[in-house]
């Protein structure tokens, strides 16, 4: 089956520019993450969501970043007022929510955002 | 505070050769961990995992071994092809929050033909 989905792939933009990410997770996946990886970095962690439960909002780094997630599948990842060190690669991974590969998360090729 | 690292940022090896990536990890807490891989340009990919309840876990050509005594994982890839060329990265869940994963900042494996 399909993958996860993410678009655009490539996104240039200028500073104070909001911008959307999109994620489309696996078909049945109930869980969702979104990551941030830096240049030669590893990858921090975002947000959560799972089901209909609160999201895990904890690694958000300020408050110009926002993700939402309707019908429990497609989440949008929103970056207001961009700002040029928020340049980087934004993945989004989807896991199931039970059985021995819950712990397991499927990631896309990611968008990489360029902010000037 | 607590972190998943590498010893080794960089590792080459000539292709058909065994390759050996380390990474330690300082949260006892931790019991479950993965290493994926990620191509250039591509999201990571899911290569094999292991919980803490074992030692050594074995795929198709790669072995992960777990020594929870120093707290440090292990990659092993027998025959080392020219398309293991990546940047690897271990992950730790700690078992409290059962979803997230902390990763280290991975280790870039060269293969030379």
């Amino acid at each position: 089956g399909a993958g996860v989905s993410q678009s655009p792939s490539n996104k240039v933009t200028e500073k104070g520019k909001d911008v959307e990410l999109r994620c489309d997770p696996i078909s049945g996946h109930t869980a969702l993450y979104w990551y941030r990886q830096s240049l030669g970095q590893g990858l921090e962690f975002l947000i959560y969501f799972q089901g209909n439960s609160a999201p895990d909002k904890s690694g958000l780094p300020s408050d110009r970043f926002s993700a939402e997630r309707t019908g429990g599948s497609v989440s949008t990842l929103t970056i207001q007022r961009t700002q040029q060190e928020d340049s980087a690669v934004y993945l989004c991974a989807s896991s199931p929510r039970l059985g021995a590969a819950k712990n397991i998360q499927y990631f896309g090729a990611g968008t990489r955002l360029s902010v000037l | 505070g607590e972190s998943v690292g590498l010893h080794l940022p960089t590792l080459s090896v000539q292709e058909g050769d065994n390759s050996i990536i380390n990474c330690a990890y300082s949260n006892s807490a931790s019991d479950y961990f993965i290493w994926y891989k990620q191509e250039s340009g591509k999201g990571p990919q899911f290569i094999i995992d292991i919980r803490s309840n074992m030692d050594k876990r074995q795929g198709q050509r790669v072995t992960v071994l777990l020594n929870k005594t120093v707290k440090h994982l292990s990659l092993q890839i027998a025959a080392t092809q020219p398309g293991d060329s990546a940047v690897y990265f271990c992950a730790e869940n700690d078992g409290g929050s059962n979803y997230k994963l902390t990763f280290g900042k991975g280790t870039l494996l060269t293969v030379n033909p």
